[in-house]
Parts: C-alpha cells; structure tokens; sequence
C-alpha cells in the first residue's frame, strides 16, 4: 500500500459546527504532516508529527486540533472556523531517504466554513 | 532560511512541444530538490527529487530536471509534452542538517502548465 487516505473528501461545516479530517497509511512512515492549500497558492505547513508526538506546530489557531491516535492514523479536528478556514486540507506522510524526508501526499479534504 | 522562487506563473504550451520550468532556490545549506504536480482538485504527486548523486534525474511521465549547484537551479523539462500533463507543478525544497528550516518543505508558489491541442 503507497497511499495517504483522506476522509471526507468534501466537508461542508457552519462556523459553530465541530468535524474532524481523517488522514490514513499504511507505508510504516513514522511521520505524518498536516498543510493547508487556499485556491491558487502552495500549500503551508500546519503540523508536524514524529512517532506519534507533535514536533513542529506553526503557530495554527486552536480552532485547529491535530491528534495521532497511532503510527497510522492522524486527525484533525475543527472547531468554531472562521469562512477563510475554507481550503483543502492536505495530509502527508514520509520516509527517510538518502537524509531527506521524503513526503507522499493524499488526495485531500475540501473544507467549506459558512 | 530558504526559499524556493519559480519564475512563471503559468506556461501555455502546444501538445508535443518542449516545455522547460524553472525553479531557483536559495539556501546557506545543502537542500533536497523536489517537483510535485497537482492535477485540479486532487493532492500533490511526487514527479521527482534530487537527494545526492547524479545531478540528473528522471521522473515519471517522461519529466526530468537537472540540478544546477551553482546556479542553484532545479529546472523541470520534458521533451515533448501531452494534453494529460496539463496541471500546476510545485517545486520544494527541504534544508540539510544545520539550516534553521531543517526537514520543513517549503513550496515555491507552483506554475500552470497548460497544454493546447
């Protein structure tokens, strides 16, 4: 198995609603990323974990909660978002190779705010 | 820090031409060179990277870049492009050891390849 799995592909959610992003592989990669794409830019990091424990958070709002239940499995959990939350939401995972962090991408979440 | 500039927004292009992306990077640091493409409204796929060896290398659906140490340049080329490849393209990079932005992959701001028929 070579792919990050992103579920719900499409999430639609009011500003008082709370729903979680879920991210899965099954590749043995110890570390798992959370990025956010807004329409025509590169996506931005959000968070980082390494064996299970957070290692990079870049000053994301707490609106945004991550969680690694395991080695496999990543959440994100939404609560109270603001409209320009509204982007897809991209899930990685990677390998060392050769020194570098390699990264494999998922398909993504699209995440509507009303 | 580093960065990663690409130098065109977008690329309009004929089915079968050459097409050639460029992508500077700066860094006080060795850097690990990747190229991702993005086809509307699906993620990110791995094209290619440069980790060491051979400053040549190949990817899948016929793409290659060369990396250029003292140009520090990754430029993306394919000889002959397709309507299929007709997507944006990002490339990134992740310092070494001993750059302030080690292991974090920073994007450049991508290029739309679009392929004309």
């Amino acid at each position: 198995d070579t792919e990050v799995t992103q579920t719900p592909k499409h999430l639609v959610m009011g500003m008082t609603n709370k729903k979680s992003l879920k991210c899965e592989q099954h590749m043995g990669h110890r570390a798992m990323y959370w990025y956010k794409q807004k329409a025509k830019k590169p996506p931005e990091l959000m968070f980082v974990y390494s064996y299970e424990k957070l290692s990079i958070n870049e000053s994301v709002p707490s609106r945004f909660s991550p969680e690694c239940p395991n080695s496999s499995l990543l959440n994100l959990h939404l609560h109270a978002l603001q409209p320009e939350d509204s982007a897809l939401y991209l899930c990685a995972s990677s390998a060392r190779v050769s020194g570098a962090n390699v990264l494999t991408f998922g398909a993504g979440s699209r995440l509507t705010v009303l | 820090a580093q960065s990663v500039t690409q130098l065109d927004s977008q690329v309009p292009v004929f089915e079968e031409a050459p097409v050639e992306l460029r992508c500077n990077y700066s860094s006080s640091v060795s850097v690990y060179l990747f190229w991702y493409v993005q086809y509307p409204n699906q993620g990110l796929q791995l094209l290619l990277k440069y980790l060491s060896g051979s400053t040549l290398v190949k990817g899948i659906n016929g793409f290659e870049a060369e990396f250029n140490k003292s140009q520090t340049s990754f430029h993306l080329r394919k000889p002959s492009v397709h309507i299929s490849d007709t997507a944006e393209y990002f490339c990134a990079v992740i310092q070494g050891a001993g750059g302030t932005s080690y292991g974090k992959l920073t994007f450049g701001q991508g290029t739309i390849l679009t392929v004309h028929p």
